[in-house]
């Protein structure tokens, strides 16, 4: 049962425009949520974060918006590079606690310039 | 900073065969943690140690052992090699509880065949 859902595998955007990369999660007791951004053959790398006492938090190009009654959040960026093309998944956990991470499937977003 | 390091980067191994993938962390970070990230599957908790000699299953526990002897190496061992264990490893550290952001190490491709 999938906790954390990134229902795009994929998104192609133009080069200067606005990606939403969304994110959905079932567990209401998730009171904290990351991005990670993750380049082919490297490790996923840290982006933004937004605890669930804030509905958004920016970062530069980059804000995140968190929906906790639709149990949703989503990253814009703005305006996108071609350098942002890469997998980024989305990931919950409980702020206070010591348990892991729960990571979505990921989404590819592909900018074209 | 070296931060996350792993060895090796690819491996391909025979079914039954056994090996090591190494997980080394320069940051003094408590908490450790074994990924495997399969294709369009996201990334799925094998095995994480919230402190040296201390350490817990995941997702996906079965077919693998880990140790904690020291705060810096957190290794992953395969036992009986098996194609279903075919899959991109990442190790990552953190400096607590999923509240704060993991840095992680650019992945060992194993391929069992």
């Amino acid at each position: 049962d999938q906790q954390v859902k990134q229902n795009s595998p994929s998104l192609s955007v133009q080069e200067g425009r606005i990606s939403i990369l969304n994110c959905d999660y079932t567990n209401s007791m998730f009171d904290y949520f990351l991005w990670y951004k993750k380049y082919p053959a490297e490790g996923p790398t840290f982006l933004i974060s937004i605890s669930s006492i804030k509905d958004k938090n920016e970062d530069g190009r980059f804000t995140v918006f968190l929906n906790k009654s639709a149990k949703h959040l989503s990253l814009h960026i703005v305006p996108s590079q071609p350098g942002d093309s890469a997998v980024y998944f989305c990931a919950a956990n409980y702020h206070s606690g010591n348990t892991p991470l729960v990571f979505g499937k990921g989404t590819r977003l592909s900018v074209i310039a | 900073n070296a931060g996350v390091t792993q060895t090796p980067k690819f491996r391909i191994l025979k079914i039954g065969q056994s090996m090591t993938l190494q997980c080394t962390q320069d940051m003094n970070h408590n908490y450790m943690y074994w990924y495997r990230q399969d294709p369009g599957m996201g990334l799925k908790l094998i095995y994480y140690s919230v402190g040296a000699g201390i350490t817990d299953k995941g997702e996906v526990p079965n077919g693998y052992n880990v140790s904690r002897s020291t705060t810096e190496d957190f290794p992953l061992r395969l036992e009986l090699a098996a194609p279903s264990q075919t899959s991109v490893y990442f190790c990552a550290s953190g400096r607590t509880g999923g509240n704060s952001p993991l840095h992680f190490g650019n992945g060992t491709r194993l391929t069992v065949t």
